[in-house]
């Protein structure tokens, strides 16, 4: 049973460049919430989707969106990045009537 | 001042000794409280979840909610280098988001 996954592993963008990071839930997940995670701090929540639509959001500006596909797997894309979007970004898989989150391994993002 | 805070540590207790790690919310609504373990270039995973008041216990790990304090622990018993990590606490309204501490840092000396 595959667990939660991440792509890519890391990557290496420039201050205005855009990225897209990918996510695939654990099997039998329906929901995808998405954090980044600065160094030394805890993970701060972006947003939620589930049934393809975003449930709920953090405080997060415009530049950061995301997806679901029919599959339950998910993007996060975010435009016009800045130095501080440096960051670790991690997926969490739920069911969407559980509490039980588990993360996937995160992309660790560096903005030059 | 924010949803959950926890003191970053870092903690330091000899290998076999009880290592108490202490975690406060703000929000009195709140209904499902956890501890995640995050190693140092890894991903945070559970250890335990409580959601009523007293004790709830997973072999060598104990977790404790105090609604009334808005305050929550975890107590790791014979502690170990392998527990050397960074525990998270995390905190969540019924299907709202989760909001974590910034984590306190725990150090076994062998």
């Amino acid at each position: 049973d595959a667990g939660v996954t991440q792509s890519p592993t890391h990557l290496i963008k420039t201050r205005g460049q855009q990225v897209t990071l990918r996510c695939s839930p654990k099997s039998g997940h329906d929901t995808v919430s998405w954090y980044q995670q600065a160094l030394g701090q805890g993970p701060q929540f972006i947003f939620q989707y589930y049934e393809e639509e975003e449930r709920q959001r953090g405080n997060f500006p415009d530049r950061f969106s995301g997806h679901q596909f029919p599959n339950y797997s998910s993007e996060l894309n975010v435009n016009a990045l800045l130095l501080g979007d440096s960051a670790l970004y991690l997926c969490a898989s739920s069911s969407e009537s559980g509490d039980t989150q588990y993360f996937g391994p995160g992309t660790r993002l560096t903005v030059l | 001042q924010k949803e959950v805070e926890q003191n970053s540590g870092p903690l330091s207790v000899p290998e076999g000794a009880i290592a108490s790690l202490n975690c406060t919310y703000s929000d009195r609504v709140s209904q499902s409280f956890f501890w995640y373990r995050q190693y140092s270039g890894k991903s945070p995973e559970l250890i335990m979840s409580i959601y009523s008041n007293g004790d709830k216990e997973d072999g060598r790990f104990t977790a404790q909610l105090n609604k009334a304090s808005q305050y929550v622990s975890l107590l790791i018993r014979d502690s170990q280098p392998s527990d050397s990590a960074t525990y998270l606490c995390a905190v969540r309204q019924d299907g709202k988001q989760f909001y974590f501490g910034t984590g306190t840092s725990l150090t076994v000396i062998p």
